[in-house]
Parts: structure tokens; sequence; C-alpha cells
């Protein structure tokens, strides 16, 4: 099984609409959540994280947490075009320093 | 601007020569990283160092070898024995544990180097 997995898409939504993504991880003992967007050619940029159960908000941004399922859910609200990216889903355990990446998510918002 | 600097960003490289690719980072960060992306694929990591004079393989270390001399500068060398080296090589930092066992922090990517094999 996978540390971490994410359904790769790709994912398409019109312009103004809500994009959900999702990431499921095995480890429970697992502390840190990451979101990460990737544009095509270019390094992953960080846009959330999340640490504790519940949800939380920046700007169209909101990051989803139930550890109890083990998911971890990005939500992007209104939709624009530049968010055509690849997405990427990270976690941390509670120890050591190893960040585990899912296989990423790809996004297309079509104008 | 505190950040992480790769250099080269493109690198060509005949087949049997070892190159080593730069990582910079003045973000005082003692964890740094370096993962390997191939077309459409996940990062895979490749080499991890938690503080200075240390490091620890990771997944696809074969052919590989890395340096931690200083805190800010975790370079990686792409031996000839590495069967495919054709990538995108993305080196990032992070706090790290600091002074206690936990993981702290987020993980910060340089631009990248796109290596390719002539």
């Amino acid at each position: 099984q996978k540390e971490v997995e994410q359904n790769s898409g790709p994912l398409s939504v019109p312009e103004g609409a809500i994009a959900s993504l999702n990431c499921t991880y095995s480890d429970r003992g697992s502390q840190s959540f990451f979101w990460y967007r990737q544009y095509s050619g270019k390094s992953p940029e960080l846009i959330m994280s999340i640490y504790s159960n519940g949800d939380k908000e920046d700007g169209r941004f909101t990051a989803q947490l139930n550890k109890a399922s083990q998911y971890v859910s990005l939500l992007i609200r209104d939709s624009q075009p530049s968010d055509s990216a690849t997405y990427l889903c990270a976690v941390t355990r509670l120890t050591g320093n190893q960040f585990y990446f899912g296989t990423g998510t790809s996004l297309t918002v079509i104008p | 601007d505190g950040g992480i600097t790769q250099s080269p960003k493109y690198l060509f490289r005949k087949e049997g020569q070892n190159v080593t690719l730069s990582c910079e980072q003045n973000l005082n960060h003692d964890a740094m990283y370096w993962y390997r992306q191939d077309p459409g694929q996940g990062l895979r990591l490749i080499y991890y160092s938690q503080i200075v004079n240390d490091f620890q393989k990771g997944d696809i270390a074969e052919g590989y070898s890395v340096s931690r001399e200083k805190k800010e500068s975790f370079p990686l060398t792409v031996t000839s024995a590495q069967k495919n080296p054709t990538a995108f090589y993305l080196c990032a930092s992070s706090k790290g544990r600091g002074q206690g066992i936990f993981n702290t922090g987020e993980l910060f990517f340089g631009e990248g180097s796109r290596l390719t094999v002539l």
C-alpha cells in the first residue's frame, strides 16, 4: 500500500466552479499535511498546510483534514484557468524528517 | 530574499560522465532533500540530510552521491552508475527537527535542475 494516494485525474471543472481534490494516507501516526501546486515544467509551490482535524481556509483554498478516516482534501472555490496545474498531497510522520508525496492530481479549469 | 537556489537549471551530460548539481539555501533550515521527478510521475526521494555531516539514503539512492559539509549547501552528484539519469531534479529544505524529535515546518523547493543525457 502506498504511503499517500491521490486520484491522478485529469479533473476538469468549468471556470467559477468548486474543484475538489482528495488524498488518503496509510500511516495513522501521520502528523502534518500539505498541498502543493505544480505548474508544468516548474517546481512545486506550497499552497496549504494543515495539522489538526477540521477545515483551514486561505483565500479561495480550503484544506480539510479527517484523521479518523485518514483523509485530507483541498477545495478550490471560484476556480480560475490559472489554477490549472498538478496538485500534490504530502504527509509527514510524527518523527523523522521525511515527506511522503502522492503522485498528484492534474486539474484543468475550462474558461 | 530567502530561498533555495539550484544550479544549473539545464544540464546536458554525455553517457559515462559524472555531473554535480548545486543546491544552496539561506533559510537557516537544518534539513535538506533531493528528489527526482520523471515526466508525469510523482516525486521520488534520492537522499536527505537532517544535519551537517550526516545524510541518509532515500528510495532511489543508487547511482547518486551527496555531501553536507555546510548547513547551507547540499550538492548532488549523478554518477555514471545511474542508468537512466535524464530527469527533473528538485532540491528542498525544511526546518527539520531542531532541538526536539518532532518534525516541524513545511518543505520548500528550489526551481529545479533539468538533466538530459545525450
